[in-house]
Parts: C-alpha cells; sequence; structure tokens
C-alpha cells in the first residue's frame, strides 16, 4: 500500500478485556515496529520484526502483550486482560532494511486505546 | 545502550523568526544515523530530516538544517522562517548502522508557534 495502515484508529474497552490491533505495513518494507505512546510522553518501544529473523521482544512491557507478523506483511499487537495503564496511542512503523536510504522509518496514524 | 537526550521538553518561536532545538545522544559506535520526527496534533509521525554519521556536512531540508556534532554527540535541528504549520512534538532518534539494532528516540519538544 501508499502508506502505513493501522486499524482501529480508536478502540474503547473495559478493563480485562482483550484487544487486538492491527498494523499493515508498506509492500517490500521487511522490517516493522511497534511502539507505545502515552499522552504527552515520547514513543516506549516495543517490539521489532525484521524478515524471518527472530523478533525482538526486549520491550514489551508484561506476558499480556504479545505481536506476530506473518513473513513480510500484517502484524498484529494483541493485549491480554486490558488494565487502565494500557491506554495509550500504539504506534506502527515500517522500512526497508540495508543502508543507504533504507533506514527510514514510516509511520502509521497510530490506533487509540482507552481502557475503561 | 544508546540512549537519546532532548533538554527542552517545550519551546516556542514567533513566526517567521528561528528557532533550535537541542538533542544529544550516547553511543560508542561510530557508524549510524540521526532523524529528526515531526509529530504534529494529528499524531502522523513525519520524517522532517536525517544525517549519516559517516557523512561532515550538515543535512538540509528546505526550512530545516541540523547542526551535526559527531565529537560532541549533538544533533541539534534549526527551523527557519518558522511556520504555524510548524507547531508539533519534534523526537530526536538514533539508529545503529549494525545489522538488525533498533530505532531509540528521545522524549521530545514541544514546538508551539506564536502568530
Amino acid at each position: 500500500g501508499a502508506g502505513v495502515s493501522q486499524s482501529p484508529s480508536n478502540k474503547v474497552t473495559e478493563k480485562g478485556k482483550d484487544v487486538e490491533l492491527r498494523c499493515d505495513p508498506i509492500s517490500g518494507h521487511t522490517a516493522l515496529y511497534w511502539y507505545r505512546q502515552r499522552l504527552g510522553q515520547g514513543l516506549e518501544f516495543l517490539i521489532y520484526f525484521q524478515g524471518n529473523s527472530a523478533p525482538d521482544k526486549s520491550g514489551l512491557p508484561s506476558d499480556r502483550f504479545s505481536a506476530e507478523r506473518t513473513g513480510e506483511s500484517v502484524s498484529t499487537l494483541t493485549i491480554q486482560r486490558t488494565q487502565q495503564e494500557d491506554s495509550a496511542v500504539y504506534l506502527c512503523a515500517s522500512s526497508l532494511f540495508g543502508r543507504s536510504g533504507a533506514n527510514v522509518l514510516t509511520f502509521g496514524a497510530g490506533s487509540r486505546l482507552t481502557v475503561l | 545502550a544508546q540512549t537519546v537526550t532532548q533538554s527542552q521538553p517545550e519551546m516556542s518561536v514567533q513566526e517567521a523568526e528561528t528557532v533550535t532545538l537541542s538533542c544529544t545522544y550516547d553511543t560508542s559506535e561510530s557508524d549510524y544515523y540521526l532523524f529528526w520526527y515531526k509529530q504534529p496534533p494529528s499524531r502522523q509521525m513525519i520524517l522532517v530530516i536525517r544525517q549519516e554519521a559517516y557523512k561532515q556536512q550538515n543535512a538540509t531540508e528546505n526550512r530545516f538544517s541540523v547542526n551535526f556534532q559527531k565529537a560532541a554527540k549533538s544533533f541539534s535541528l534549526k527551523i527557519s522562517d518558522s511556520q504555524l504549520g510548524d507547531a508539533a512534538m519534534y523526537f530526536c532518534a538514533y539508529r545503529s548502522a549494525v545489522y538488525g539494532q533498533n530505532f531509540v528516540f528521545g522524549p521530545g519538544t514541544r514546538l508551539s508557534v506564536l502568530p
């Protein structure tokens, strides 16, 4: 696609429910990132996929968070048993991988999650 | 691990004036990339400018330019002829040139443009 697409753009859920957030990267982008951004804060790294390599999960805050990616396409971030502290905007970004010109991240518009 | 610091949580500038946003980083690597991203209220992150550490020449993109001081590990962003549309959060980011490395973002600087 022309850009990184994320859905839903807004999600309101009740505490304890599970949510799934979807990211559709730019076609051909082998690298995909998930970040969390709490209100007025910076970007908190969650997870990074690169091609067929094992993902870098070092940023996932707890075992309630997980993410999958099918090949070099869509990724899903799942949050189980949501807590109010999970309320944030979840940003997805993708990039080519390589040296010159390829290290630029293209971001989606984000999914705003509100846990009541 | 690399860290990125933006010491100015908020800045303001008069329309048509020039403003400089600061960024410092900590790394032991010699080959890396530095970026400035802009996040307007719409929350869509947009790349403003990029610098490759092995290039001594400072990057420029129209009204945006950087002052890259490798020895000082400093990467400031200068916005000339500020416009109302420049109002946004600005994030400085670092990425190692080593294979498989992640991007590291600073905490951001909120820029207001006064008419």
